[in-house]
């Protein structure tokens, strides 16, 4: 049960775009469609934004934007804005239902 | 509104046993599987468990397989996590979190379990 593979940090400037990776294996990321990703401030109850890789929530703005290439997928947010910042974490199902998390990658917006 | 309450959040000496609760309301919460996740101090979110539509039948990280116990009653819309035998390293925020389509999309507000003598 090892941990999909986030880069820690990831920043950037109001307006710009980041593009944060999630690394897993053929037998999670690389074998299902069901990877998602969570906007997590500390104290707070994490939120899905991405599911099944490209799908959006109601009420998530189209500036965040998912891909899977292989065994690696991706999240971009465009147009970053300050409410942006925080802790983002990938998941992926890992059959039966279990599920894998990244370990995360903070997000500063500079 | 839909919703998810945890409770029974506490401070437990090592050895000890803690029971969670996670109360659902304004859905279907037999329809729906369930999932606890953590996080410690400073670490990210980890995966501890889930369970099916029934009480069951759960399964569990490596880290808790043996310790933990997931169970739920549907007719009061509560999924439990019973915790024996907790270890210093399972001080953490607990989060019980609703399944549906390989995501987690409603999270609980999260209860602390502080492991320690």
């Amino acid at each position: 049960q090892s941990a999909l593979t986030q880069p820690p940090s990831a920043s950037g400037s109001p307006g710009q775009s980041v593009t944060i990776s999630c690394s897993g294996t053929s037998s999670d990321v690389g074998a299902y469609k069901y990877v998602s990703w969570y906007l997590h401030h500390p104290g707070k109850a994490p939120k899905v934004i991405l599911y099944e890789v490209t799908k959006r929530p109601s009420g998530v703005p189209d500036r965040f934007s998912g891909s899977k290439s292989g065994n690696t997928a991706s999240l971009t947010v465009s147009g970053l804005q300050a409410e942006d910042e925080g802790d983002y974490y990938c998941t992926s199902y890992a059959g039966d239902a279990n599920l894998l998390f990244g370990g995360g990658t903070k997000l500063t917006v500079l | 509104e839909e919703q998810l309450v945890e409770s029974g959040g506490d401070l437990v000496q090592p050895g000890g046993a803690l029971r969670l609760s996670c109360t659902g309301s304004g859905f279907t919460f037999s329809a729906y599987w369930m999932h606890w996740v953590r996080q410690g101090p400073g670490k990210g979110l980890v995966w501890v468990s889930r369970i099916k539509h029934h009480e069951r039948d759960a399964t569990y990280a490596d880290s808790v397989k043996g310790r933990f116990t997931t169970s739920r009653d549907n007719a009061k819309n509560t999924l439990y996590l019973q915790m024996d035998n907790l270890r210093v390293e399972d001080t953490a925020i607990y989060y019980c979190a609703r399944y549906w389509s390989g995501a987690l999309d409603l999270w609980g507000q999260g209860a602390t379990v502080t492991v320690s003598s």
